[in-house]
């Protein structure tokens, strides 16, 4: 059973580009979050998303940054013209049903982007 | 916004002692869970803890919940260098919410042979 894939695992990028970083949940696990760690910080929520809803993107930076979780595919988070401060490590976590506060989120092993 | 912090930040112990990791905040959660990460991974989920004052145990690894749930312990005994790594504490806002979790900054533990 395979557990949360990310990818790329490393995404270089120059500022003004594009990031988009992939997502495919866990077999049978129909909920997304987003999570980003900044050096030196822990992470921080970004968005929660189901099969082509957005539950709560209440930590999504206003601007430049958006995800999507189609019906068909894995879920994507798009950053436009990326800035040097976008760069950290970004986790996604599934999870089975509506997670209540005792469910458990299985993380990926992240994409470290760079901003150069 | 709810905060949690994490105590300390650092901690390098030699192999066989024990040690005791905090996570504090000024908000009530409906429930605490401590992640491992390793570098380059992403989090493990170690344990959850829901009710005030609960104890968990998880081999050498003891979790508590504060009586009123806004604050939280791990404590390792005999610590081993297979337990380097970033521990962190995340609570979960009101189950209404979701699985959003705010995460502490991380205790980084290194066990020296």
């Amino acid at each position: 059973n395979a557990g949360v894939m990310q990818n790329p695992r490393h995404l270089v990028r120059r500022r003004g580009q594009e990031a988009r970083l992939r997502c495919s949940p866990m077999k049978g696990h129909s909920h997304v979050y987003w999570y980003r760690q900044l050096p030196e910080e822990g992470l921080k929520f970004m968005v929660y998303l189901q099969k082509e809803n957005i539950i709560d993107e209440s930590g999504m930076p206003k601007e430049r940054f958006s995800a999507e979780f189609p019906k068909e595919g894995p879920s994507i988070l798009r950053i436009q013209q990326v800035v040097r401060g976008d760069s950290a490590a970004y986790f996604c976590a599934s999870s089975p049903m509506w997670a209540t506060a005792n469910e458990k989120l299985f993380f990926g092993s992240g994409t470290q982007l760079s901003v150069l | 916004t709810q905060l949690l912090e994490q105590s300390p930040q650092f901690l390098s112990i030699q192999e066989g002692e024990n040690l005791t990791v905090y996570c504090n905040s000024s908000s009530v959660f409906s429930s605490l869970q401590w992640y491992r990460q390793e570098p380059g991974e992403g989090p493990v989920l170690l344990v959850t803890v829901v009710t005030g004052g609960e104890v968990k145990k998880l081999k050498r690894l003891t979790f508590q919940f504060g009586d009123a749930r806004k604050d939280s312990s791990l404590h390792i005994t005999a610590a081993q260098p297979g337990d380097t790594g970033l521990y962190l504490c995340a609570g979960a806002e009101r189950e209404t919410s979701g699985s959003r979790l705010t995460f502490g900054e991380g205790t980084q533990l290194t066990v020296n042979p």
